[in-house]
C-alpha cells in the first residue's frame, strides 16, 4: 500500500529559529501533498496544499511567509516553519494520494511534534 | 465548505462492548475515510468508504451516500481500540480532505 514518510518525528527548537519538516511518498508519485496542523485535543486543520513544481496554496489565515512549502519533486514536499515562536508549537502532519483521493483515499505521515521554547 | 459532524464526541466502553460512531456530512462526496489516531498521533487509515459497506476484523463501516452519513462499528472492543476516531470527506470539486471533530473512545479493562 501507499506509504508516506515524515521526518523528524519530533523536534525542539529555540524561539526565532527555523525548522524544516520533510514528507516523502515512498512507493508512489504525488503531484499534490497536504500539510495539516493539529493542536491538542482538536481536529486536523488543513494549512496548505503543496503542488509539485508550482506555488503552494494556503488556507485562509495561514501565513505563507512563515510556513514555507517546497514541493520540488514528485516524492518530496517540505514545510519550513520560519522564525518559530512558542505559539507555533503543534503537531504537523502531511498526507498524499496517488490519484487525488479518488482511488483508495489519502495516506498520512506519522506526524512531527514541534515544540518551540 | 462541506460540514462534517461526528457523534458522539466522547465514548467510554467496557472491554468487550460494541459501539457505533456516526459521521454526517453536508454535501455529496467522492471520498470518505475513517481514521484512528493512536496516542502517538499516527493516523491509521481504517476504511476508504465513499459508499457501501466494508469489514475488517472487528471493525466495519457503512456509508449511505444518498443520505449523507457514515457509520463505524466497533465490535468486542479492546483497550487497544482507545483513541480518537476521525471521519474525513472530500467533495467532487475539491482535492481537500475535510475532517470532523472526532470521537474520543476510551475502552476500560
Amino acid at each position: 500500500g501507499a506509504v508516506v514518510s515524515q521526518h523528524p518525528s519530533w523536534v525542539i527548537c529555540k524561539s526565532g529559529t527555523s525548522v524544516k519538516i520533510e514528507c516523502r511518498s515512498l512507493d508512489f508519485q504525488a503531484t499534490t501533498m497536504f500539510w495539516y496542523r493539529q493542536f491538542p485535543k482538536q481536529s486536523l486543520m488543513l494549512m496548505a496544499t503543496s503542488n509539485e513544481g508550482s506555488k503552494a496554496t494556503y488556507e485562509q489565515g495561514v501565513e505563507k511567509d512563515k510556513f514555507l512549502i517546497n514541493h520540488a519533486s514528485l516524492t518530496l514536499s517540505t514545510l519550513t516553519v520560519t522564525s518559530a515562536h512558542p505559539e507555533d508549537s503543534s503537531f504537523y502532519i502531511c498526507s498524499a494520494s496517488q490519484l487525488g483521493g479518488a482511488l483508495g483515499g489519502y495516506t498520512f505521515g506519522s506526524g512531527t511534534r514541534l515544540t518551540v521554547v | 465548505g462541506i460540514q462534517v459532524e461526528q457523534s458522539p464526541p466522547d465514548l467510554i466502553l467496557q472491554e468487550g462492548a460494541n459501539s457505533t460512531l456516526r459521521c454526517n456530512f453536508s454535501d455529496s462526496v467522492n471520498n470518505l475515510q475513517w481514521f484512528h489516531q493512536n496516542p502517538w498521533g499516527q493516523l491509521i487509515n481504517l476504511f476508504y468508504i465513499p459508499s457501501g459497506t466494508k469489514q475488517n476484523g472487528r471493525l466495519s463501516a457503512t456509508t449511505v451516500a444518498t443520505e449523507r452519513y457514515s457509520l463505524l462499528y466497533i465490535s468486542s472492543s479492546q483497550t487497544t481500540d482507545s483513541g480518537v476516531y476521525f471521519c474525513a470527506v472530500q467533495t467532487i470539486n475539491d482535492y481537500k480532505l475535510s475532517f470532523g471533530a472526532g470521537t474520543t473512545v476510551t475502552v476500560r479493562a
